[in-house]
């Protein structure tokens, strides 16, 4: 049983690109939350998605969107790059308000 | 808002030891889970233990317990036995009814042979 996967492993942008991220869920799940971790930070929640709308939004501007397909995967889209937005970038997949959410290994972004 | 405060930014443990790792959180929710995560040098974030919030016995996996203490919005982390695959980032987080979690900013444990 595959669990979380993301790809890519790493990825290098300059400012003002864009970029997308991808994420399959754990076989099973249908819900898909992205978070931003900073250096030597907690992960931050950026927003889930859910039958292939977005459920709930954290405090990031719209640079950051996303999108579900029919088979629950996500993607992360990252417009208009900032310095900032240098992290590493997680997916955890869930059923809808079961109670853990398992984590995939994430994508490191690298903004030049 | 909910908050997540880790007041440890390091600590250090003798391997076979026992440490014991300090959360608070802050909510107004009566339901709830509390769970604490580990993330080695690979970056992936690992589930260590879980504890639902309607529950008053603490929960055990293995060599991990938790003090959750509801009234005081505590949740402490004990690892008994350390071993050196226990070295990681440790977080402790809170998630709401709605499914959204709050991290703390983690505690880096190191263990020493």
């Amino acid at each position: 049983d595959a669990g979380v996967t993301q790809s890519p492993t790493h990825l290098i942008k300059t400012r003002g690109q864009q970029v997308t991220l991808r994420c399959s869920p754990k076989s099973g799940h249908d819900t898909v939350s992205w978070y931003q971790q900073a250096l030597g930070q907690g992960p931050q929640f950026i927003f889930q998605y859910y039958e292939e709308e977005e459920r709930q939004r954290g405090n990031f501007p719209d640079r950051f969107s996303g999108h579900q397909f029919p088979n629950y995967s996500s993607e992360l889209n990252v417009n208009a790059l900032l310095l900032g937005d240098s992290a590493l970038y997680l997916c955890a997949s869930s059923s809808l308000l079961k109670d853990t959410q398992y984590f995939g290994p994430g994508t490191r972004l690298t903004v030049l | 808002a909910q908050t997540v405060t880790q007041s440890q930014p390091e600590m250090s443990v003798q391997e076979a030891e026992t440490v014991t790792l300090s959360c608070t959180y802050d909510t107004s929710e009566s339901d709830y889970y509390l769970f604490w995560y580990k993330q080695p040098p690979s970056r992936q974030m690992i589930l260590v233990i879980r504890q639902e919030a309607y529950k008053q016995q603490n929960a055990t996996e293995n060599r991990f317990s938790v003090n959750f203490q509801k009234a005081a919005k505590s949740f402490s982390l004990k690892i008994s036995d350390s071993q050196l695959g226990d070295a990681a980032m440790y977080f402790c987080a809170y998630k709401r009814p709605d499914d959204k979690i709050i991290f703390g900013k983690g505690t880096r444990l190191h263990i020493l042979p």
